[in-house]
């Protein structure tokens, strides 16, 4: 099993680029999350998902889109980058709907915007 | 939204020493969970706490859970090195996002 996979793992981007951070999962979880972590600020929730065709907004959703079109990918979209927006990016899931499970955590994107 | 307080925010101990985190929320919680965080890693989870008073234990680690559900506390007995890293508390409301709190960050000399 290769649990939760995220790609890439180190991108640079200008200030006004658009990209997409890949997440996939095969093991069958509904629920799926984005979190941000910045020095001092813990892990913050961007957008998360309960299954398939649904999704919901955390803590810090602006400059994000998200989309779950199949249980087992989760991307997440940077429309327009800003330096702000530099961070690292946690894919995690759980089984269940709610964030009541165990999270099985990504390694990460490691995101710098210039 | 659901907010949860972490402290403290470091701790630097000798090996051997003991070492607590806590965890504070203004409101009840379902549940809290516990993950661990080495450096340039990704959290992993370590525990889960759903009962009040709960206490449940890991070796060295011992997991509370308060009786009004609204703070948790993680003690490590006798740390070692590999204990390093940054230990998380995460909670829900009874909804389905997960609150992480900020975290602290353990750092064990010989």
């Amino acid at each position: 099993n290769a649990g939760v996979t995220q790609t890439p793992k180190f991108q640079v981007l200008k200030t006004g680029q658009s990209m997409t951070l890949q997440c996939a999962q095969d093991m069958n979880h509904e629920y799926m999350s984005w979190y941000r972590q910045d020095p001092g600020m813990g892990l913050r929730l961007i957008h998360y998902s309960v299954g398939a065709g649904i999704t919901d907004q955390g803590e810090v959703p602006n400059g994000y889109n998200v989309s779950r079109s199949t249980t087992e990918d989760f991307p997440l979209r940077l429309l327009s980058a800003a330096p702000s927006q530099t961070s690292v990016y946690f894919c995690a899931s759980s089984p269940g709907t709610g964030g009541n499970q165990p999270q099985h955590f990504g390694d990460g994107t490691r995101l710098s915007i210039l | 939204g659901q907010q949860v307080m972490q402290i403290p925010q470091y701790q630097h101990v000798q090996e051997g020493e003991d070492f607590t985190t806590y965890c504070n929320s203004s409101t009840t919680l379902s549940n809290i969970q516990w993950y661990k965080q080495r450096p340039g890693g990704h959290p992993v989870f370590l525990i889960q706490l759903v009962k009040s008073g709960e206490v449940k234990k890991q070796k060295r680690l011992t997991f509370q859970f308060g009786e009004a559900k609204k703070n948790s506390s993680l003690h490590i007995t006798a740390t070692q090195t590999t204990d390093v890293g940054t230990y998380f508390c995460a909670a829900t409301g009874g909804g389905n996002k997960l609150t992480f709190g900020t975290g602290t960050q353990l750092k064990v000399e010989l």
